[in-house]
């Protein structure tokens, strides 16, 4: 099984629907990331969590919220999407000791 | 603001050369470098870090370099074979920021 895991995959959702896309993650990290990434613009951080109770907004928060239900899982929720926010969603973990990330394989998402 | 750039957005190289992978970045508090390989379809991976107190790192088949006076990082990549052609991204962080900042990413491509 993958240390970090991300679902769906894929998903095709109308605008104005609600979506969440789910992370977990088995490698114990305390801090979880959701980022996003769109062609020629690298990843984007959208919402941050060190511990369960602590949740910090990234650069374009906007029209996204995140719910840190356990140390192992983040999800992350488009309230109502809209077809902008269409483009490659990616779920990290770290730790303390060490600033690099563990990755999911990504969730593409797709509003029309 | 932060801002980290690549150089290069397509890098095209024969197999078995060296390749070489640029980013700048601006800024001076920023004490913390990763590189990062992102294959089709998967989520980045780590390749090698190194902090501001180092100016190279190496691991097997990359190298890092690190010029802090002209705020640029690079990517060695020896003996570059066909499982290296990717989008290589780096990343950056500082004491006092919670996440990492990730630039555009360059393709390399690595003509058998």
């Amino acid at each position: 099984d993958a240390d970090v895991t991300q679902t769906p995959r894929n998903r095709i959702t109308k605008t104005g629907k609600r979506i969440m896309l789910e992370c977990s993650q088995t490698k114990g990290h305390d801090r979880m990331y959701w980022y996003r990434q769109d062609p020629g613009l690298g990843l984007r951080l959208i919402y941050y969590s060190f511990d369960v109770k602590d949740i910090n907004k990234g650069e374009i928060s906007d029209g996204y919220s995140v719910s840190r239900q356990a140390q192992a899982k983040f999800s992350l929720s488009l309230e109502s999407a809209i077809p902008n926010q269409t483009a490659l969603y990616f779920c990290a973990t770290s730790d303390l000791s060490s600033g690099g990330y563990t990755f999911g394989s990504g969730t593409r998402l797709t509003v029309v | 603001g932060e801002n980290v750039g690549l150089h290069l957005p397509t890098l095209s190289v024969q197999e078995g050369d060296n390749s070489i992978i640029n980013c700048a970045y601006s800024n001076s508090a920023s004490d913390y470098f990763i590189w990062y390989k992102q294959e089709s379809g998967k989520g980045p991976q780590f390749i090698i870090d190194i902090r501001s107190n180092m100016d190279k790192r190496q691991g097997q088949r990359v190298t890092v370099l690190l010029n802090k006076t002209v705020k640029h990082l690079s990517l060695q990549i020896a003996a570059t074979q066909p499982g290296d052609s990717a989008v290589y991204f780096c990343a950056e962080t500082h004491t006092g920021r919670r996440a990492l900042t990730f630039g555009s990413g360059t393709r390399l491509q690595v003509q058998p």
